[in-house]
Order: C-alpha cells, then sequence, then structure tokens
C-alpha cells in the first residue's frame, strides 16, 4: 500500500491565483482531513469527509473548498489564493470502527503565496 | 483560545536519558489524547494514545501519563536515542468514534533533541 499519497510536494502560487493539491489514499477508509500547519503551530483542520459525498468544514475553512466524489480521493481547492495561506497543507485518512482509530497522514504540500 | 499547549517549544536530551515531553489542555470533555511524531518533510505519524478513563499506557520505551485532575498529559521516553529526534505533537479528541469524526486538536509541537 503508498498509503496517503499528495501531490505537488511544492507549490509557489502568486496573489489571485487557483490551485488544487492532490489527496488520494489507497488503504479504503472512510475519513479523510485536510490539516495546515503553519510555523511553530500545530496543525489545524481545513475540511473532513466522513465518506463519498459527504464532507463538513473544520476549523480554520474559510479560503477552501474540499469535494469527495469517490472513497480515494478528497481534493483541497484554493479559489483566490492569499498570503495568509502560505502554509503546510497534510492530507489523512482513518477507518471508522465505533472508536478512534489511528490517522494517517501524507507527506505535505508547501505552498507559499507571493 | 488554544485549547491545547505544548508550552515548552523545545527540549535537548541526552542519549540513553529521559526526556518527558508535556502537554495541558482546557476541556474536560476531551475523552482521548494522542501523540505524534514527525520528522521533516514528512506527515505526522502515530505515537502513542491513551483514554480519558486510564491515566498511563505504555508501549516500549514509550509512556503516556494522564492528569485529568490537573488537565495535564506527558510522554515519557527511556532511553532517548538519537533516532528520536523530532517534533512531538500531542492532540485531542471529543467523543472518540461517535460524533466528533475523528477530528483532532494539536498542541504546538515541543522539538525534541537527542544527543548522542
Amino acid at each position: 500500500n503508498a498509503g496517503v499519497t499528495q501531490t505537488p510536494k511544492f507549490r509557489i502560487l502568486k496573489i489571485g491565483q487557483s490551485m488544487t493539491l492532490q489527496c488520494t489514499q489507497d488503504m479504503n477508509h472512510n475519513y479523510m482531513y485536510w490539516y495546515r500547519q503553519d510555523p511553530g503551530m500545530g496543525l489545524k483542520l481545513i475540511y473532513y469527509s466522513v465518506g463519498a459525498g459527504i464532507t463538513d468544514k473544520g476549523e480554520v475553512p474559510n479560503g477552501y473548498n474540499v469535494s469527495r466524489s469517490t472513497t480515494e480521493d478528497f481534493p483541497l481547492r484554493l479559489e483566490l489564493a492569499a498570503p495568509s495561506q502560505t502554509s503546510v497543507y497534510f492530507c489523512a485518512s482513518s477507518y471508522s470502527t465505533g472508536s478512534y482509530n489511528e490517522q494517517f497522514f501524507g507527506p505535505g504540500t508547501r505552498l507559499t503565496v507571493l | 483560545d488554544q485549547q491545547v499547549k505544548q508550552n515548552s517549544p523545545s527540549l535537548s536530551v541526552q542519549e540513553g536519558r529521559i526526556s518527558i515531553l508535556n502537554c495541558d489542555y482546557t476541556n474536560s470533555m476531551f475523552d482521548y489524547f494522542l501523540w505524534y511524531k514527525k520528522y521533516p518533510a514528512e506527515g505526522p505519524t502515530f505515537l502513542i494514545s491513551i483514554s480519558s478513563i486510564k491515566d498511563k499506557n505504555e508501549d516500549g520505551r514509550f509512556t503516556v501519563f494522564l492528569n485529568k485532575s490537573a488537565k495535564h498529559l506527558s510522554l515519557h521516553i527511556v532511553p532517548s536515542q538519537p533516532g528520536d529526534s523530532a517534533v512531538y505533537f500531542c492532540a485531542v479528541i471529543t467523543n472518540a468514534g461517535g460524533t466528533s469524526y475523528g477530528k483532532l486538536t494539536f498542541g504546538q509541537g515541543t522539538i525534541l533533541t537527542v544527543h548522542p
């Protein structure tokens, strides 16, 4: 299993540009998450999904959109990039069996908005 | 309003000695506590967890202690090894397995450096 994969690894955007961060997992997990990590800070939840077609906002959703058309993929969309979105973005997935289950993280996408 | 705080940004320890990483939380409704480890240019990886109904959980060199009255969580690594050098995040969850849908709230992280 490849686990959770993210593309691209790095990206530089200009203010106002848009892009999609890709996330794919091959573990057949139903739960998926997007987090961002700013320097010196912990990870903050942007959006999450509990299954195909079901998404909901996390702690810091403004400026982002998500979709979940398949179990495997959970892309994160930035429509109008702003310098405040400069961060490292992590995608994660887990399965649910009625108790807590470990989240598996991808390697991250480092995004700079200039 | 930070619900989970790691007040030590960094910790330096000699190989073979004990590393103690600390975490404080504010919400007594949290019912699951976790530690994640992160190397540079990689995503966090799960290390160890503890349910709120316990006060200690051990896994090899790693032990997590939970003091609910003090709202304090700690991770002990004994003996510390140079390969343990990484950023350690504590994380909490409310209603694990229920309507929280596994959402984690993270502390800011502590950089652990273990010197040979």
